[in-house]
């Protein structure tokens, strides 16, 4: 089983600032990597599929990349929508399908 | 546009069975074309799948929890439903059902989960 991790587990930015988050991969993935935002009380919602495409709705501000077993989420100016818990997902190897353990980002 | 809504009950007891609901309204269930999925979070954690079922009625496991899962789809109602055996507190959890593609060559976009419903939290207690 493919296993991801995220770092770091809470980062704390002021709005504006840039948010780089990161999601390694236990063994390749490929490109076959998604990003998903969850604020309080809300399922997760899709932002980023194959490692670097945009969600249909997903401002321009977020951004990712990386292939293989590496990969960053990166929010340019952080708005204060932004604040909330990412999620990285891999589709390359399933069943099973896996998720990281979550990135917090936090006003500071 | 479309709708997953879970149901069920919200308190499950010790060594009892979870049993759960979804209803897929704004589309049809049966299609080629998805997976309907569910996806279980601890509060406080990250999520994680528990299995997908394909209209037929095809179904992929987590291999953690196969022992003692079943999903399954009835097309006639556009409802899938998962059913986790002798539960313990460690089963307590947001409840999630999802959509993802089969990878039949449409937008890359659905190879994940695009929609989910809201959510149902199942809490394992005496």
């Amino acid at each position: 089983d493919i296993v991801l991790t995220q770092s770091p587990a809470t980062l704390s930015l002021s709005p504006g600032e840039r948010a780089t988050l990161s999601c390694r991969a236990s063994r390749s993935v490929s490109n076959y990597l998604a990003w998903y935002q969850q604020k309080p009380g809300q399922a997760p919602r899709l932002l980023i599929y194959d490692s670097s495409n945009r969600a249909t709705g997903v401002p321009p501000r977020f951004s990712g990349s990386g292939s293989g077993t590496d990969f960053t989420l990166t929010i340019s100016s952080l708005e204060p929508e932004d604040f909330a818990v990412y999620y990285c997902q891999q589709r390359s190897d399933w069943p099973p399908l896996s998720f990281g353990g979550g990135t917090k980002v936090e006003i500071k | 546009q479309l709708q997953l809504q879970e149901s069920g009950p919200g308190l499950v007891k010790p060594s009892e069975t979870l049993s759960l609901s979804c209803t897929v309204s704004g589309g049809s269930i049966n299609s080629r074309s998805y997976y309907w999925a569910w996806i279980r979070q601890p509060p406080g954690k990250g999520p994680e799948w528990i299995g997908s079922v394909f209209y037929s009625g095809t179904t992929y496991y987590s291999p953690s929890l196969r022992s003692r899962l079943t999903v399954s789809v009835d097309t006639s109602k556009n409802q899938f439903f998962l059913s986790l055996d002798s539960v313990t507190a460690t089963d307590t959890a947001f409840y999630y059902c999802a959509r993802h593609s089969s990878g039949d060559g449409g937008p890359a976009e659905e190879d994940y989960f695009d929609y989910w419903g809201q959510g149902i939290l199942v809490t394992v207690s005496s």
